[in-house]
């Protein structure tokens, strides 16, 4: 089946630095990835949705020039948080729909911790 | 404003009892109802409904949509300890692509 492939699972970083989290479609292109955000007890939320070579929509409260998200392949999207801060500790998952998927394929997720 | 609500929030069962999990449902533009299984990690995916009154079924778990109530259902039979998870149901949103989540059911079997 539809494999996407994230990394890293987990990451610690210093406040005011910036991590990048990547998601690899392994047999599929990705036309569409959907990236989401999970704090403790809480359900998914949208984050931004990105098309294969376009620029990022984001959803309303959520900073473009925070989460800086590049799509420039069929098979790789990546989410940068930049000069993170300790409220943007969470569970960040990427979704991706492609041609002729059945449902959307979500990637295993980045457990972001900043200290 | 279109949402996805859940419940209940939390059930706690002991093996080999049946649940009943529900999901109602405000989408402007519905396409699709989704189930997903999420354990630690990212979610799994379990059942996507389109139609009305057509059971899917896999295993002990088996979901029902009904578009006229707005609502779906997820049946687990004969409940396992492994089933312990959080059960999420999610539709499409307004412009259709991406889905939007409930909350989650969190269930908890015990032996």
């Amino acid at each position: 089946g539809a494999v996407v492939s994230q990394h890293p699972s987990w990451v610690i970083c210093k406040s005011g630095t910036s991590v990048k989290i990547e998601c690899r479609s392994l047999d599929f292109q990705a036309t569409t990835m959907f990236w989401y955000r999970q704090f403790p007890k809480q359900s998914l939320m949208l984050m931004a949705t990105s098309n294969e070579g376009s620029k990022a929509t984001y959803e309303q409260g959520v900073e473009k020039d925070k989460f800086l998200i590049n799509h420039a392949s069929l098979t790789l999207s990546t989410l940068t948080v930049t000069s993170a801060h300790p409220e943007d500790s969470s569970f960040y998952i990427c979704s991706a729909i492609g041609y002729e998927l059945y449902g959307y394929t979500f990637g295993s997720g980045t457990r972001l911790t900043v200290v | 404003e279109d949402k996805v609500v859940q419940s209940p929030l939390s059930l706690v069962v002991h093996e080999g009892d049946t649940v009943t999990l529900n999901c109602s449902y405000e989408v402007t533009n519905f396409r699709s109802l989704l189930w997903y299984k999420q354990e630690k990690k990212a979610p799994t995916f379990l059942f996507m409904l389109t139609s009305s009154g057509i059971e899917k079924k896999s295993g002990r778990l088996s979901s029902i949509l009904d578009k006229k109530e707005l609502f779906s259902i997820l049946n687990i039979t004969a409940t396992q300890t492994g089933d312990s998870a959080v059960y999420l149901c999610a539709t499409n949103n307004q412009a259709g692509t991406a889905l939007i989540f409930g909350k989650g059911t969190t269930l908890s079997v015990s032996s």
